[in-house]
């Protein structure tokens, strides 16, 4: 089956690094994506990753993947207050279909 | 490069009315995605385009819901009768399907049903 799944909420400290996580059930998922929305706005593609990858950087981001594990990470380093969103994980299993997961709120603390 | 564009914003509708939105893809882009978003939650996919073919429809309420793509261009979802629960936004988007394929999004349509 194709199911993504996210913590919901996450608050960290201006200055530290964000951490969000995600698991997905598809393992023949070639690209696993990390998408942001900000409030009234569409999705935003932020990053993406190929299966054969373990790590992709860029800039202050940085994606981790654990295909055995079926594990997405994305930390986001020196987290801003331009950084509140809401980060969507999503896995495409095949045929360009895009399945997200229920999205994580990053709230970022003064 | 002009993004994907939809329309309207925003629409306001009653229970059992019916409701049409339009997308306008990016250009040349060949695969047009609708995605239904209820508050709180992750986008939902209804519908996947490939030209004016359809890949996906599997979670598309097709007692209530259409949708087409003419030409493998401009698409138009139609909600027929709406019911209170199809309240959500309604998000568009493209892709190329070159390389790593990158889902353009519109700004959606609001929908509420009232």
């Amino acid at each position: 089956g194709e199911d993504v799944e996210q913590s919901l909420f996450l608050s960290v400290r201006e200055g530290d690094s964000s951490v969000i996580n995600c698991t997905y059930t598809d393992s023949s998922s070639t690209y696993l994506y990390w998408y942001k929305q900000e409030p009234g706005a569409g999705l935003q593609l932020l990053t993406y990753i190929f299966s054969n990858m373990d790590m992709k950087q860029d800039q202050r981001l940085t994606v981790l993947l654990n295909k055995k594990d079926k594990h997405l990470s994305l930390r986001i380093a020196d987290t801003q207050t331009g950084d509140s969103a809401i980060y969507f994980c999503a896995e495409s299993p095949r045929d360009d279909k895009i399945i997200f997961g229920k999205g994580t709120r990053l709230h970022i603390l003064p | 490069e002009a993004g994907v564009a939809q329309s309207p914003r925003y629409k306001i509708i009653e229970k059992r009315q019916s409701v049409a939105f339009w997308c306008n893809p990016i250009s040349g882009h060949a695969t047009l995605y609708w995605y239904q978003q209820i508050l709180g939650q992750g986008p939902k996919l209804l519908i996947q385009f490939q030209n004016n073919g359809v890949v996906d429809d599997s979670q598309l309420p097709k007692d209530r819901f259409s949708a087409e793509r003419l030409k493998g261009v401009d698409s138009t979802l139609k909600i027929q009768p709406a019911k209170l629960e199809d309240s959500a936004v309604y998000l568009c988007a493209s892709s190329d399907r070159q390389g790593a394929p990158e889902a353009f999004f519109g700004q959606g349509t609001r929908l509420t049903v009232v």
